[in-house]
């Protein structure tokens, strides 16, 4: 069956980079588009950013400065960077496909 | 970007009553070419990942019971919950897919009376 599962550093420091990993099975990378979707401490969803089968992204306008989304399809794996992380992006960052499967999702913390 | 907005934030439901939550974009999310509405409802319930409840505006997702009834197109879209279930109270995002930026609404929370 497909399973996402996100990985990453719990907590970061303002101003690092955060990086994050998306380890897919029983779902292509090549046939289908894999999207960031993350959610601060009580509030709503954000749609953060997206690859789509043939590679290609599309971010979040007011994160794209900051954000790149990239894949290892022989691994199954999609990657989150966003630089220069501030308290604003403490969130649970999840990675869905096809918005029809979610990982469990992971808590970034962004403090000193 | 699209701005999705959500109505109301919360709701207070007793056991079998029929809600309605209501959703409203920025610009129309139909789409002549195949005359498909771009618009999903999700349900999060606390500590959970989102479900696909309903997409393509009122097609509801396999395994998704019979009383979510989504509708609505252009602008306008309703999320229609029939005789609602204790296991339904939850908060509810509609999500407009149309174009990028994908946006969500800001969420309605479904509590009991």
């Amino acid at each position: 069956q497909v399973q996402l599962k996100e990985s990453g550093p719990g907590l970061v420091q303002p101003s690092q980079t955060l990086s994050l990993t998306c380890t897919v099975s029983g779902f292509s990378l090549t046939s289908n588009s894999v999207h960031w979707v993350r959610q601060p401490p009580g509030k709503g969803l954000e749609w953060v950013g997206a690859i789509w089968s043939g590679g290609s992204t599309d971010y979040n306008s007011a994160l794209k400065s900051r954000l790149s989304i990239s894949r290892d399809t022989s691994k199954s794996q999609v990657f989150l960077k966003m630089n220069s992380l501030q308290t604003e992006d403490t969130a649970i960052y999840f990675c869905t496909g096809l918005f029809d499967y979610w990982g469990q999702g992971v808590m970034v913390t962004v403090s000193s | 970007d699209i701005v999705m907005t959500q109505s109301p934030s919360s709701l207070a439901v007793s056991a079998g009553e029929t809600v309605t939550i209501n959703c409203k974009s920025s610009q129309s999310l139909l789409y002549s070419g195949n005359q498909k509405n771009y618009l999903a409802w999700y349900q999060q319930k606390p500590g959970q990942s989102p479900k696909l409840l309903i997409y393509w505006a009122s097609t509801r997702q396999s395994g998704v019971p019979d009383r979510f009834i989504g509708s609505g197109s252009g602008t306008d879209f309703t999320l229609t919950i029939s005789s609602v279930q204790a296991e339904d109270l939850a908060i509810y995002y509609c999500q407009q897919y149309y174009d990028t930026p994908y946006t969500f609404g800001a969420g309605t929370k479904l509590e009991l009376k």
